[in-house]
């Protein structure tokens, strides 16, 4: 499975866009990147998938450039909730097991 | 709905001793993983059971076993605790174990267990 790497830690201020950069240089054609949060004391939660290009929702952005080597997801307007982990994940969609890395830390301030 | 549910919430336990760790997945959903997080570190894969079979291992010792019910719900049972099995245990459930949608898991929020 591709082995990702994410900033250890990134701080932001209440209502910026924050963009953390995961890089994937081994990801192989049947991989997808999946973006997870997990905040102190709970249990990682899924924000955003996709394979290539944009892709958005309510929570996010996820962006791919056509290389795939590295995806950027996007949190607009940042709020002192969403101070928690990012995890950046490279697998196929039958795969049987998330592979987690350590994550980026996002401390936003007011 | 209810989402995930983990019993107990913390659990502290003694060097040598044997520990049992309970989920129950998202009503309709078939698939349960089991994972470690070390504190500052990310969720390390340990089980998945699908349809009460295990479909994948991790690289963990055979002192940690678990299994799967008839309802799904799971459980994951650790021998002769070691100290460094101090983590956060989370259980995840999925609806498949290899469909669209299987990199998205809903967790539960974690046994923290202690060993002393």
């Amino acid at each position: 499975l591709a082995k990702t790497t994410q900033p250890i830690s990134m701080d932001s201020y209440e209502g910026q866009e924050v963009n953390i950069t995961c890089s994937h240089n081994n990801i192989a054609t049947n991989d997808y990147i999946t973006w997870y949060q997990q905040f102190p004391s709970q249990g990682p939660r899924f924000i955003i998938q996709g394979y290539k290009t944009k892709v958005t929702n309510e929570v996010a952005s996820l962006f791919i450039p056509a290389d795939r080597k590295s995806s950027t997801l996007s949190l607009p307007r940042v709020s002192l909730s969403d101070t928690a982990v990012y995890y950046c994940l490279v697998g196929p969609l039958g795969s049987y097991k998330l592979i987690f890395g350590s994550g980026t830390r996002l401390l936003v301030r007011p | 709905d209810a989402g995930v549910t983990q019993s107990p919430t913390h659990l502290i336990k003694t060097r040598g001793q044997h520990v049992t760790l309970r989920c129950s997945p998202i009503s309709g959903h078939k698939s349960v993983s089991w994972y470690q997080q070390v504190l500052g570190q990310g969720p390390q894969f340990i089980f998945q059971y699908y349809e009460k079979e295990e479909r994948g291992r991790g690289n963990f010792p055979d002192r940690f076993s678990a299994r799967q019910f008839p309802n799904y719900s799971s459980e994951l049972n650790v021998n002769a605790l070691l100290l460094g099995d101090s983590a956060l245990y989370l259980c995840a459930s999925s609806f498949l174990a290899g469909a669209d949608r299987a990199y998205e898991q809903y967790f539960g929020p974690g046994t923290r267990l202690t060993v002393t």
